[in-house]
């Protein structure tokens, strides 16, 4: 079956600067990559995703990069927030399941 | 967009008892539902997924028995907890996919067995 690995797992910026999140998956017939913002006590919400005939899709301060031949997929935030602070979750598509990436808890310092 | 509601978003319950978590897609027909569990400081696994009219389909290690799925209609799964201990306490969360929406989650159902 699929598996997803994400780096790192804790990662602490100063507000403004760039935070990337990088994935790896293994199965080769997985097409479609979304992102997810977790806060605290809550459910996973969509924040961008990214299907494998695309190499990179950006949304304001949020971009998504894909390489299929490598199978890996990254996100970047630029200019953080204090409010970018929550765990993301990398996850890949694949037999009409997601396969879920351990998370990064990403801390925002003002 | 699509919207998936989850209730209870807590509850707490005596040991013994069983639980019933509700989740409904608002204004999508989910041809699919999923039920996930999360652990503190942990990622989501994956205990089931359910098709409308159909058995749900269990991971492997995820009780059947103890984890009673029922997807009786395009916008409705229920997950039950049945005979619930301690050690069933957790985060569990349901997730939705139609024809025209892709996996949108509710907002989870914290479960304490005390």
């Amino acid at each position: 079956g699929e598996n997803v690995e994400q780096h790192p797992s804790t990662l602490s910026v100063q507000e403004g600067d760039s935070a990337v999140i990088k994935c790896t998956y293994s199965d080769s017939a997985s097409n479609y990559f979304p992102w997810y913002k977790q806060e605290l006590g809550k459910g996973p919400q969509l924040i961008i995703d990214i299907r494998s005939n695309v190499g990179e899709k950006k949304d304001q301060r949020i971009a998504v990069t894909l390489n299929k031949t490598a199978k890996h997929f990254s996100l970047h935030i630029t200019e953080t927030q204090p409010e970018d602070s929550a765990v993301y979750f990398c996850a890949a598509e694949a037999g009409n399941m997601l396969t879920f990436g351990g998370g990064t808890r990403l801390m925002v310092k003002p | 967009g699509a919207v998936v509601s989850q209730h209870p978003s807590r509850v707490i319950c005596k040991s013994g008892t069983s639980v019933k978590i509700e989740c409904r897609s608002l204004d999508f027909q989910a041809t699919t539902m999923f039920w996930y569990r999360q652990f503190p400081k942990q990622s989501l696994m994956l205990m089931a997924t359910s098709n409308e009219g159909s058995k749900a389909t269990y991971e492997q290690g995820v009780e059947k028995d103890k984890f009673l799925i029922n997807h009786a209609s395009l916008t409705l799964s229920t997950l039950t907890v049945t005979s619930a201990h301690p050690e069933d306490s957790s985060f569990y969360i349901c997730s939705a996919t139609g024809q025209l929406y892709g996996y949108t989650f509710g907002s989870g159902t914290r479960l304490t067995v005390v």
